[in-house]
């Protein structure tokens, strides 16, 4: 289960406030994501970045940013524009290339509750 | 873009019997198809795959199978246990450059002992 780590686990903001979200890996993927998981809904995706310095809105984008300055981090900033910002967050890591291409790891995901 | 579907959003069995969720896609250009298990608070975690080359896929107690003319994939648990109980989540991505995956919303499995 190693590889991707995503802190804290348990976050609790007030509302109006920004809110940043860490995910780390040490898999040399090239691709990064960023997903949302209500209960009933799935994974959705809010971000995703291929190459350094480099990303793509997901289904999901507002309210939400990312930045992608160095392979092995991907942050997500939790605006106070996400009008129901209170989820399970995940985010994700894949390699392009070779036998594994599209395999997506996860991390542990943070929950963040906003009251 | 891709929209997966994903049924049934429950799934109850007992042990030892088989259990099968299904799920359709929109995108025909769409070439992969994994698999995802995910436990009560924890990660999803890829239980298998399949690519649009193949039609079928078997590791030990689980099988996919894919008809791409009718764009819909299939996944199989056979002898179920207690401990396969967990969300089950389908997947579709379009390849090429796109590493994007689509999820379908997810199946809850439980198997009864």
């Amino acid at each position: 289960d190693g590889g991707i780590t995503q802190s804290p686990k348990y976050l609790f903001r007030k509302e109006g406030q920004n809110v940043t979200l860490s995910c780390e890996q040490n898999l040399n993927h090239d691709a990064m994501y960023w997903y949302r998981q209500d209960p009933g809904q799935g994974l959705r995706l809010i971000y995703y970045s291929q190459i350094v310095n480099d990303f793509q809105k997901g289904d999901i984008a507002e309210g939400y940013s990312v930045s992608r300055e160095k392979k092995e981090s991907f942050p997500l900033t939790v605006t106070s524009a996400q009008k129901n910002p209170t989820a399970f967050y995940l985010c994700a890591s894949s390699s392009p290339g070779g036998r594994t291409n599209y395999e997506q790891y996860f991390g542990p995901g943070t929950r963040l509750t906003v009251t | 873009g891709e929209n997966v579907e994903q049924h049934p959003s429950t799934l109850s069995v007992q042990e030892g019997d088989s259990a099968v969720i299904k799920c359709t896609y929109s995108d025909s250009a769409s070439n992969y198809f994994p698999w995802y298990k995910q436990e009560l608070g924890k990660r999803p975690q890829l239980i298998i795959d399949i690519r649009s080359n193949v039609g079928e896929k078997k590791d030990q107690r689980i099988a996919v199978t894919l008809n791409k003319t009718a764009k819909h994939f299939s996944l199989h648990i056979t002898e179920t246990q207690p401990e396969d109980s967990a969300v089950y989540f389908c997947a579709a991505s379009g390849g090429g450059s796109n590493y994007k995956l689509t999820f379908g919303k997810g199946t809850l499995l439980t198997v009864n002992p």
